[in-house]
């Protein structure tokens, strides 16, 4: 079946702009993640999703960056005022249930260059 | 809290060689390990998991690993390196709550 798809594939923007980066997650997971992959920290966790409960937002770096899943399956993750160290993949990643043995499956990213 | 080392940044293996991926996690509840590959330009994709069941895990594309609670570590290895196994690797954890802590990655470079 189809994987998890993220979009735009590509994308940059000027310092300042806001930008808006979407992720689909495998039909029927119930939870969704956010990662970035940066040069200087690696790997690092920005926000999850599961089901109707509030979502676990204590990766977000600033109050610039936020996130949300409509009707329990699309994901959007927000930037406002862009800076040059959001420059980063952002990945995001899904799993059927927030169980912590379940696998969690990941998109091909969205590369943020940000001038 | 939890965390996680991956020893060395760089692997270079010759082709048909043994590939031994080190990790060591800490963590301060009973952890949930995984190793993932990322090849260019690609999303993460599992390789293997372990979830308290056995300590040898087998995963995809000949890996293995071992989960050795004394030594906190998760190494992966594969008997017989392929040129196609040139990627980054990942050791991540799960201790409390569903995120995963990652390590630094491990690039492996396999010379023919």
């Amino acid at each position: 079946g189809a994987g998890v798809s993220q979009s735009p594939s590509n994308k940059v923007t000027e310092k300042g702009k806001d930008v808006e980066l979407r992720c689909d997650p495998i039909s029927g997971h119930t939870a969704l993640y956010w990662y970035r992959q940066s040069l200087g920290q690696g790997l690092e966790f920005l926000i999850y999703f599961q089901g109707n409960s509030a979502p676990d937002k204590s990766g977000l770096p600033s109050d610039r960056f936020s996130a949300e899943r409509t009707g329990g399956s699309v994901s959007t993750l927000t930037i406002q005022r862009t800076q040059q160290e959001d420059s980063a993949v952002y990945l995001c990643a899904s799993s059927l249930r927030e169980v912590s043995t379940d696998t969690q499956y990941f998109g091909p990213g969205t590369r943020l260059t940000v001038l | 809290a939890q965390s996680v080392t991956q020893l060395g940044s760089h692997v270079s293996v010759s082709e048909g060689a043994l590939v031994l991926l080190r990790c060591n996690y800490s963590s301060s509840v009973p952890p949930y390990l995984f190793w993932y590959v990322q090849y260019p330009n690609q999303g993460l994709q599992l390789l293997l998991k372990y979830t308290s069941a056995a300590t040898l895990v087998k995963g995809i594309n000949g890996f293995e690993a071992e989960f050795k609670k004394s030594e906190t570590s998760f190494h992966l290895t594969k008997p017989s390196a392929h040129m196609s196994d040139a990627a980054e690797y990942f050791c991540a954890v799960k201790a409390a709550g569903n995120k995963l802590t990652f390590g630094g990655g491990t690039r492996v470079l396999v010379k023919p």
